[in-house]
């Protein structure tokens, strides 16, 4: 039982490319979550999933982009990469996210991303 | 969202006791609380969620007045591993849930 697993670990881009962190678990969970975390704060919710098909913006939702084609799969696409998106991304998954709790956040490990 | 204050650093001793207190004087009905523990390099992992009252599990304790405007994270008798990042979240619905800064737990040998 892998989790929740992100790829890739580390990625340097350039301004103005783009890229898609890609993640997936396989806890069977309805909720999928894409956060990002700058040096020394706390996470932020950039989109999240409460099944296939189906995505919401979070607190800082701009400059990305997210699908959610299967219940395993929640990509994060960046286009026109810029500095400012210089962070860690953090995806996780939730078997409830609107019932009687918020249920259990399960991350993945990570995806270092800076932008030059 | 309801806002959380929890103090920004504590250092601890190995084998005490550690309680962090989160203040969130404006929780509603339907929140829940709950913590997570970050250590570098990792994304959080859940600890604890409660109501009201207290709840234990195998890694800690939670601690909820009858009016719920704090909570308290208790973690028995600290080792080096408890190193980390402890989060104070307050929310109804999982894409509420609002990281703050939390709370960095230094444990001295």
């Amino acid at each position: 039982n892998a989790g929740v697993t992100q790829t890739p670990k580390f990625r340097i881009l350039k301004i103005g490319q783009s890229m898609t962190l890609q993640c997936t678990q396989d806890m069977n969970h309805n909720y999928m979550y894409w956060y990002r975390q700058d040096p020394g704060m706390g996470l932020k919710l950039i989109y999240y999933s409460v099944g296939a098909g189906i995505t919401d913006k979070g607190e800082v939702p701009n400059g990305y982009n997210v699908s959610r084609s299967t219940t395993e799969d929640f990509p994060l696409r960046l286009e026109l990469a810029a500095p400012s998106q210089t962070s860690v991304y953090f995806c996780a998954s939730s078997y409830s996210g609107t019932g009687r709790n918020t249920g259990e956040l399960f991350f993945g490990e990570g995806s270092r991303l800076t932008v030059l | 969202l309801a806002k959380t204050t929890q103090p920004i650093s504590m250092d601890s001793y190995e084998g005490q006791e550690v309680n962090i207190t989160c203040s969130h004087n404006n929780i509603a009905t339907n929140d829940y609380i709950t913590w997570y523990q970050q250590f570098p390099s990792q994304g959080p992992r859940f600890i604890i969620q409660g109501y009201k009252t207290k709840v234990t599990n195998e890694v800690a304790s939670l601690f909820i007045p009858a009016d719920r405007k704090s909570s308290t994270l208790s973690l028995p008798r600290v080792s080096l591993s408890d190193t980390a990042v402890y989060y104070c979240l307050v929310a109804a619905r999982a894409n509420n849930l609002f990281f703050g800064t939390g709370t960095r737990l230094t444990v001295i040998p």
